[in-house]
């Protein structure tokens, strides 16, 4: 079974302090990604990376950097934590399947809930 | 752009009892992928179903159905003989077959009561 392991399931951090969010996945996937999850909005994509230190933009990068050194870990980092990030966070992971399919079913790990004082 | 409307922010259901969460989509793709996933209040996001775009029949899984109507753009999911475990936030979502992501729907909150 595919396994996505996030570094904590509750956080508490303080504005203005760095916050690192830790993912891993054990099945060797290329794809990973970062999102957000808010009452009433769903899950945004805040970045994701296709393979070992490439990444590109979701849709709300802003205040927000990852890092993927490694294929199986996927950072999300909040150099400056505001209030105003306090939410869900969930990583996944998927690998594209041969022949082209549209299926990719994305892996979740448990989520992480951020609280920023 | 790519749109996943989930209207019911939130549902009722007695045990036993079938019910439909509604997902309409919007696309200028010919080719992708719809998804459902279940959410309970643990957090972590599990798969349900899926449906490709090109599939003629509607996707199955145990209990759950995807009702596909393409001329329509939408891709209802119905859970028959519910159960109180059921309980959970759903989410609609799909991917276009030349793209990474996944685009989400805003959830609907179903509640299962006996």
């Amino acid at each position: 079974d595919v396994k996505v392991t996030q570094s904590s399931r509750y956080l508490v951090k303080r504005t203005g302090e760095k916050v690192f969010l830790e993912c891993v996945q054990d099945m060797d996937h290329e794809n990973m990604f970062w999102y957000r999850q808010d009452p009433g909005l769903g899950l945004r994509l805040i970045y994701f990376s296709y393979d070992v230190k490439m990444k590109e933009k979701g849709d709300i990068p802003e205040g927000y950097s990852v890092s993927r050194e490694k294929k199986e870990r996927f950072s999300l980092i909040l150099e400056s934590a505001s209030t105003n990030q306090t939410s869900m966070y969930l990583c996944a992971s998927f690998s594209y399947l041969p022949g082209g399919s549209s299926y990719n079913e994305q892996f979740f790990g448990p989520g992480t809930r951020l609280t920023v004082l | 752009a790519q749109k996943i409307t989930q209207t019911q922010p939130g549902m009722f259901v007695q045990e036993k009892e079938a019910v439909t969460l509604d997902c309409t989509y919007d696309t200028s793709d010919q080719s992708y992928g719809l998804f459902w996933y279940k959410q309970p209040s643990s957090g972590e996001m599990i798969f349900l179903i899926y449906q490709g775009s090109y599939d003629e029949q509607n996707a199955t899984e145990g209990r759950y159905s995807l009702n596909f109507q393409k001329a329509r753009k939408s891709a209802n999911l119905v859970i028959s003989a519910s159960q109180l475990g059921d309980s959970a936030m759903y989410f609609c979502a799909m991917r276009a077959h030349n793209t990474d992501k996944l685009i989400f729907g805003t959830g609907t909150r179903l509640q299962v009561f006996p």
